[in-house]
C-alpha cells in the first residue's frame, strides 16, 4: 500500500532553510494525486503548508506564500519542502500526505489529504 | 484564529453518542464546499476519517458520520469507545483566503 516518510534535519537554526524530503513509495508520484505538506506546532492544531501536482503546479498557504518552495522530483518518486529565514516559530511536526481531489456538482474542487506521513520533528534553535 | 470553529473539547461516556461541530462562513462551508475529517490518536499523525458528503475510507467504523447545513458542519460518534480518545480536526476550502486547504482548530473528545 501507499506509505510516505519524511526525512530531513531535526535542527535547524534561526535564519537557516528548513529542508524536508518525502518519499513516497507503493505508489507512482505521477498519478492523478496532488502531494503537500502540513505542520503542527507543539501544543497545537494543524496547519496547511501548500501541495503539488506532478506537473510542478503548485498551491500555497497565502500566510506562507513567498517564503514556502515545494518541488518535486519524478524519477526519485519524491517531493521536497523548502522553507528560508526560519525562526522559533516554524518549530513544528512536519507531515507530508497525498492529496485527493474531487469536483462538486457546482464544479468546486474539494481537497483532502487521504494517506499521510509519520511526521518529523524539526526543531528552530541555535 | 482559525477559519473553522470547533469546539475545543467535547467529552461521553462509553457507549454513548457525541457530536463536534465546525462552524464557518458564506466562504467554506456556506459556499458548498464539503467538509472532511480527521482523528489523530496521541503521538500519531492525523487519519482520514470523513471525506466528502458522509464518505468513509475503508476501515473505518460506520459509528462515524458527518454531516453539512448552511455553514456548519457536524461528525457524530456513535457507541462511543475509549479507543475513540483523539483530538479532531475538520478541514474544508477557502475562497475568500484563497486557500484549498483550511483547518479547524482541533476538538480534544475524552471518553469519560
Amino acid at each position: 500500500q501507499v506509505q510516505l516518510q519524511e526525512s530531513g534535519p531535526g535542527l535547524v537554526k534561526p535564519s537557516e532553510t528548513l529542508s524536508l524530503t518525502c518519499a513516497v513509495s507503493g505508489y507512482t508520484i505521477t498519478s492523478n494525486y496532488y502531494w503537500g505538506w502540513i505542520r503542527q506546532p507543539p501544543g497545537k492544531g494543524l496547519e496547511w503548508i501548500g501541495f503539488i501536482y506532478h506537473s510542478g503546479s503548485t498551491f500555497y498557504n497565502p500566510s506562507l506564500a513567498g517564503r514556502v518552495t515545494i518541488s518535486v522530483d519524478t524519477s526519485k518518486n519524491m517531493f521536497s519542502l523548502n522553507l528560508p529565514s526560519v525562526t522559533a516559530g516554524d518549530t513544528a511536526v512536519y507531515y507530508c500526505a497525498r492529496v485527493a481531489v474531487f469536483s462538486t456538482h457546482i464544479g468546486y474542487n474539494n481537497y483532502y489529504m487521504d494517506v499521510w506521513g509519520k511526521g518529523t520533528t524539526v526543531t528552530v534553535s541555535s | 484564529q482559525s477559519v473553522l470553529t470547533q469546539p475545543p473539547s467535547v467529552s461521553g461516556a462509553p457507549g454513548q453518542t457525541v457530536t463536534i461541530s465546525c462552524t464557518g462562513s458564506s466562504s467554506n462551508i456556506g459556499a458548498g464546499y464539503d467538509v472532511h475529517w480527521y482523528q489523530q490518536l496521541p503521538g500519531t499523525a492525523p487519519k482520514l476519517l470523513i471525506y466528502g458528503k458522509n464518505n468513509r475510507p475503508s476501515g473505518v467504523p460506520a459509528r462515524f458520520s458527518g454531516s453539512k447545513s448552511g455553514t456548519s458542519a457536524s461528525l457524530a460518534i456513535t457507541g462511543l469507545q475509549a479507543e475513540d480518545e483523539a483530538d479532531y480536526y475538520c478541514q474544508s476550502h477557502d475562497s475568500s483566503l484563497s486557500a484549498p486547504v483550511v483547518f479547524g482548530g482541533g476538538t480534544k473528545l475524552t471518553v469519560l
